[in-house]
């Protein structure tokens, strides 16, 4: 398919324990987003990666939270010694944030529950 | 860093009705203006935008407005229909094309 996609779709985990999402972005996109979405929430920023230039990580809430992405490619986004208030869904989104193209495309989500 | 609030946080309306959203913003330079419509378990997906060279744009039922000088934008949907229940969000960027910045949402409830 064309459009940004998420994996896992939903993920159950201990409480203490590490998790990483993944995301692969719409070919060609530059930009890539993680947003947070707890339940009946808006949309909290996390991390935003515009190609090779250093991400801007000013939304991660934490030290337990990290993201990579390589190039233009495939990002993984690690929690480290889960928090129920981690329980969230966690969004990315691609863009081709060149000139007037700047349309974020969301994928589907991973729902996380901590327990 | 860019500050985007946006009110009202729900509106009900009746079938027919007209609905508005509003946002604000903070960053003087941001040029762009989203909004995006989020279905019950659904990804957020773009409706329409603005960008800073008009005050206005129109597409069916639904218009965004732009005053830069207030730094505020506008959502106006018309003849609301049930199908346009959902959570509305606008955004803004930091200053030119970065880091989008996303209103809380506004649940908008349209009721036959």
């Amino acid at each position: 398919g064309a459009g940004v996609s998420q994996s896992p779709s939903n993920k159950v985990t201990e409480k203490g324990k590490d998790v990483e999402l993944r995301c692969d972005p719409i070919s060609g996109h530059t930009a890539l987003y993680w947003y947070r979405q707890r339940l009946g929430q808006g949309l909290e920023f996390l991390i935003y990666f515009q190609g090779n230039s250093a991400p801007d990580k000013s939304g991660l809430p934490s030290d337990r939270f990290s993201a990579e992405r390589t190039g233009e490619s495939v990002s993984t986004l690690t929690i480290q010694r889960t928090q129920q208030e981690d329980s969230a869904v966690y969004l990315c989104a691609s863009s081709l944030n060149r000139g007037p193209n700047t349309e974020a495309f969301f994928g589907q989500g991973t729902r996380l529950t901590v327990v | 860093g860019e500050n985007v609030e946006q009110h009202p946080s729900t509106l009900s309306v009746q079938e027919g009705d007209s609905a508005v959203i509003k946002c604000t913003y903070s960053d003087s330079a941001s040029n762009y203006f989203p909004w995006y419509k989020q279905e019950l378990g659904k990804r957020p997906q773009l409706i329409i935008d603005i960008r800073s060279n008009v005050g206005e744009k129109k597409d069916q039922r639904i218009a965004v407005t732009l005053n830069k000088t207030a730094k505020h934008f506008s959502l106006h949907i018309t003849e609301t229909q049930p199908e346009d229940s959902a959570v509305y969000f606008c955004a803004a960027p930091k200053g030119g094309y970065s880091t989008l910045t996303f209103g809380k949402g506004t649940m908008l409830l349209v009721s036959p």
